[in-house]
Formats: C-alpha cells, sequence, structure tokens
C-alpha cells in the first residue's frame, strides 16, 4: 500500500512569491492536516480537513490556505513568502470521523520549502 | 492553552542501555496522547495512541506508559541499540474531534554503538 506522498520533495523560493504543496493520502483515508516544522520544534499545525471541509486552524496568518479535492488529496498554499516561512511541511492523513483525536496520523517525508 | 512538554531535549546513552524519556501535558479534559518515532529523513512513524489512564502499550523493546491524573506519560526503550537513534515526539490534541495535535519539542535519543 501507498503511504503519504508530498510533492516536491524540494523547493527554493525568493521573498514574495507564492508556493503550492501537494498532499496525496493513503487511500480510504477521508482527513489531511498539514503541519510545519522547523529545526529544533516540533510540528506546528497549521490546518485539517475533513470531506472537503476545513475541520481546523491553527495560527497561521492568512497568507498560508488550503484546500482538499473530491479525491481527498490537498493542496497548501502559502502567498507572499516571508524567509520565515522557510520550514518543513509535513502532511498527515487519517480515518477522520467523530473519534478524530485518537485516530493514528499518517505523516508523509514532506516538503523542504527555503526562502531565499 | 494545550502546552505539551517533553524532558530531556536529547539524550546519549551506549548500545544496550535502557533509557526512558517524559512527556507532560495538561490533566484537564484530557482525550489521547500520541507517541511518535522520527528518524532522520524519514517521516514521523506512530508508535502508540494511549487513551486510558494507567495504559501500557508495547512494541517490540519500546513501552509507553500513561498517567492522565497527574498529565505524564513515560516512555521506555529497553537494551537501546543504533536503529533506536531518532526523535521521539509526543502530542495530544487539541479537542476530541479534530486531528489538531499539540506536539511537544521533541527528545532526540543517539544510541552509540
Amino acid at each position: 500500500d501507498a503511504g503519504v506522498t508530498q510533492s516536491p520533495t524540494h523547493l527554493i523560493k525568493t521573498r514574495g512569491q507564492q508556493v503550492t504543496l501537494r498532499c496525496s493520502p493513503i487511500s480510504g483515508h477521508k482527513s489531511v492536516s498539514w503541519y510545519q516544522q522547523v529545526l529544533g520544534q516540533g510540528p506546528q499545525f497549521i490546518f485539517q480537513y475533513y470531506e472537503k471541509e476545513e475541520r481546523g486552524r491553527g495560527n497561521f496568518p492568512d497568507r498560508f490556505s488550503a484546500r482538499q479535492f473530491p479525491n481527498y488529496s490537498s493542496e497548501l498554499n502559502v502567498n507572499a513568502l516571508l524567509l520565515g516561512d522557510s520550514a518543513l511541511y509535513l502532511c498527515a492523513s487519517s480515518l477522520g470521523g467523530s473519534r478524530e483525536g485518537r485516530n493514528e496520523q499518517f505523516f508523509g517525508p514532506g516538503t523542504r520549502l527555503t526562502v531565499l | 492553552i494545550l502546552n505539551v512538554e517533553q524532558s530531556p531535549q536529547s539524550l546519549h546513552v551506549q548500545e544496550g542501555d535502557s533509557t526512558n524519556f517524559t512527556c507532560s501535558f495538561p490533566s484537564s479534559n484530557f482525550y489521547a496522547l500520541h507517541w511518535y518515532r522520527w528518524e532522520t529523513a524519514k517521516s514521523p512513524e506512530a508508535l502508540f495512541v494511549m487513551t486510558l489512564n494507567g495504559d501500557e502499550k508495547k512494541k517490540g523493546r519500546i513501552s509507553a506508559t500513561l498517567n492522565t491524573k497527574e498529565g505524564y506519560s513515560y516512555l521506555y526503550i529497553k537494551g537501546s541499540q543504533p536503529e533506536d537513534s531518532a526523535t521521539y515526539l509526543c502530542a495530544s490534541p487539541h479537542s476530541g474531534n479534530t486531528g489538531k495535535l499539540i506536539f511537544g519539542q521533541g527528545t532526540t535519543l543517539q544510541v552509540k554503538p
């Protein structure tokens, strides 16, 4: 079975540009969450989508947006990139549903974004 | 605000040593506690999801315990091996029915052969 996949693996952008990161969940998983991880810290929650609707949003500016498609894949968009957006962006998929907090989340390998 | 803390930040042990580290979380409104192992250049891998006070879970040489009344969980590794070298993360959901996991900063374990 294919795990969670993310693309691209690495990305270099300059300040002010826009970026789109992609995630494909495990087959049968309806929930996708996005996290930002910077060195020395644990992953920080950005968004969760379940059945194409936003279920949760972390403390990130409006420059960050996401969506989920009918096939449950997801995109994370970041506009007007800042140097501080340089990080590893992780996607995680899970079954979703009413007991989501107890569902195991399966992580992809991440997209390493560097903003120059 | 849900705050998850882990200690120590890093740990260096010799092959064969047993080790343990701690995850602390608010004891009020507890819902679940997740443990992950994150090896370099790989994806974080779920180890355990713990839900009940007194829970004890085991996977090979790794085990975890949970005390929801006092707000802590211990992860134990028996007879550490170099392949156990990784960052171990714990996380708690912000609320029950969302996937918003609040992660600790992790404990990085280095096992020397």
